[in-house]
């Protein structure tokens, strides 16, 4: 299966200030997706990331706050922008596999502070 | 290494079997065992497990963690075919570079 290595793996951020993340995979994946886990929640997707494409957003979340990147079919960026205290949570990446790799790898997370 | 591993990888049954699903961990840092269920493409949380809340319940699904073998099993009875999905399992690692380190997850399919 795929590995993703996630950058940074925790922060701590003023408010109003900007942070970005990073998901770098071993190999080539078509989608990345972005997805926010608060404390004894549901995994929300944020958006999916498609080379080559606008990323597509879910409801609720906007290119704006969460602007992507997606440069080339092993890497993407998520940036939390203008950021405040509600924020505050952890930010994992995933890709899906192919054939017999069936399932989803996730990065290990950034957990984000914001003051 | 922190790492978790899931068994099986792969279930079929039929509707109406019961199923337990494998779950085992290697941190060092344990915080907390969560259990997901991914149909599409957000896996949607189903049970936290800690030190203090080792067994949860909630209709047909229930999970047990056992913190001396490092494991958890994630039990549903009565299966039926919306069951089908990736069973996915994962660990809060609280350490420095790491936070959740989670499982291959199981795909259990539910046959009619």
């Amino acid at each position: 299966s795929a590995v993703i290595s996630q950058k940074p793996s925790r922060d701590i951020c003023q408010r109003g200030t900007s942070l970005t993340i990073q998901c770098q995979v071993d190999s080539q994946v078509t989608m990345m997706f972005w997805y926010r886990q608060q404390p004894g929640q549901s995994l929300t997707l944020i958006a999916t990331a498609n080379q080559g494409s606008e990323a597509t957003y879910e409801s609720g979340f906007v290119i704006d706050k969460f602007p992507i990147s997606r440069p080339n079919l092993t890497f993407s960026t998520l940036t939390v922008s203008n950021m405040s205290p509600e924020d505050s949570s952890i930010y994992l990446c995933s890709v899906e596999g192919t054939g017999s790799d069936y399932g989803y790898t996730f990065g290990s997370g950034t957990r984000l502070t914001v003051v | 290494e922190d790492k978790v591993v899931q068994s099986p990888l792969s279930l079929v049954v039929h509707e109406g079997d019961t199923v337990t699903l494998n779950c085992s961990y290697e941190v060092t840092n344990f915080r907390s065992l969560l259990w997901y269920k991914q149909e599409k493409k957000a896996p949607t949380f189903l049970f936290m497990l800690t030190s203090s809340g080792i067994e949860k319940k909630s209709g047909r699904l229930s999970s047990i963690l056992d913190k001396k073998e490092l494991s958890s099993i994630l039990n549903i009875t009565a299966t039926q075919t919306g069951d089908s999905a990736i069973y996915l399992c994962a660990v809060d690692a609280y350490n420095y570079g790491q936070n959740f380190v989670f499982g291959p997850g199981t795909r259990l399919s539910v046959l009619p």
